[in-house]
Parts: C-alpha cells; structure tokens; sequence
C-alpha cells in the first residue's frame, strides 16, 4: 500500500513552454500532498503544500504564478512550471500523507525536467 | 539555525559493520520522526518513523528517539554495500502541519 505515481518521469521542454507534472496517490485518499524540488547534489527543498480543495501553500521564495498547483481530488494533485525556463530544469518529486495518523510521506518516483 | 541538522559524511563503513546516523532537530513541538533513504537519482523512501522516546527495530535498522536532547538516530546492522544511498532525517510537527528534512547523510558501505 502507500503506492504515489508521478507522471511524466522525464520530460524535456523548450524554454518558454510550460510543463504539467501529476502526482496520484494509488490506493489512499491524501488529503495534503507536497511538492519538492531537488538540485543536483542538494537537499530537498519543499516548494509547496497542496491541500485538497483549496488553494495550495507556498514556501517563501517559491513563485505560486509560476509553479501552478492544483489538488482537485484525494488521489491527484497537479504541478504545472509555466514559461519554463533552463533554471527550472530540476527533479521534481511529489509525496502524499498517509491517512493512517502517522504522518508519514510517501514519496512519488520524481519528474526530472529538462528545459532547454 | 537549521531546524533538522544531519552530517553530510560521507560516512564509510565496512561492510557487516554498524553504521550510524544522527540528526538533531531545533523544535521541540517536533512530534513524529522520520528516516528516509536516497539512493542517487531516485525518491526518497521511508525506512521508518519514531514517536516515543527510546528505540524502535525493524529489522537490521534501530530508531532511537531522545526528545530531552532533541535527537534523533538510525542504527543499521550487518550493513551491505546496498546500503549505500543518502539517508535523510525528517521531523514534523503537529500544530503547524510542517514536515522539515535535513540534508541528508552520505553513507558508503564498503565491500
């Protein structure tokens, strides 16, 4: 159980095209879902907070016209990078609570972008 | 201050041998404790969570939780050079529904 998807893996973009990435909790509804990004060689870094139904919480720094999210149901949240540009090319990882009460993560398999 | 510190290592053992990685964390609000594994590339994986102070065992691996010095710790036994990945510590607390990570621990298990 505890099984979160991401859709695409991979994804290479020109510069100024935006990117959708998906993010699905297989077989839990994830009422909160979180957003990261992660440079080579460096820690993850938590960009925002996806509640279901509501507007998502941005890190500070993170610019939320840039980096759309959007949590339309229990099982999908939504990263879209608009006007991507080569800075942007990072590994994109997403991860859902679990419901149980322990408030774990459960990680995603990651989107590596590549904008060119 | 960083509100979960971990030693970026590397840190290289034998293998068989025990590693051990610490975390220590600023916040004592920080109710649940977590450890996950990065292997190069990929997600991170949980390897498990602490609540209570004292140990936790899943099998080769130890959590051990000590609130009142604010740390955090991963013991892995008979340690195998698949072990090797970058381990990271997380905290959460409860009353602002904030996970925070450290940076993460560089281990090499060496054959």
């Amino acid at each position: 159980g505890a099984v979160v998807s991401q859709h695409p893996s991979w994804v290479i973009c020109k510069s100024g095209t935006s990117v959708k990435i998906e993010c699905r909790s297989l077989d839990f509804q994830a009422t909160t879902m979180f957003w990261y990004r992660q440079f080579p060689k460096q820690s993850l870094m938590l960009m925002a907070t996806s509640n279901e139904g509501s507007k998502a919480t941005y890190e500070q720094g993170v610019e939320k016209d840039k980096f759309l999210i959007n949590h339309a149901s229990l099982t999908l949240s939504t990263l879209t990078v608009t006007s991507a540009h080569p800075e942007d090319s990072s590994f994109y990882i997403c991860s859902a609570r679990g419901s149980n009460g322990y408030n774990e993560q459960f990680f995603g398999p990651g989107t590596r972008l590549t904008v060119l | 201050q960083k509100e979960v510190e971990q030693n970026s290592g590397p840190l290289s053992v034998p293998e068989g041998a025990i590693a051990s990685l610490n975390c220590t964390y600023s916040d004592r609000g920080s109710q649940s404790f977590f450890w996950y594994r990065q292997y190069s590339g990929k997600s991170p994986e949980l390897i498990m969570f602490i609540y209570s102070n004292g140990d936790k065992e899943d099998g080769r691996f130890t959590a051990q939780l000590n609130k009142a010095s604010q740390y955090v710790s991963l013991l892995i036994r008979d340690s195998q050079p698949s072990d090797s990945a970058t381990y990271l510590c997380a905290v959460h607390l409860y009353n602002f529904n904030k996970f925070y990570f450290g940076s993460g621990t560089k281990l090499n298990v060496k054959p």
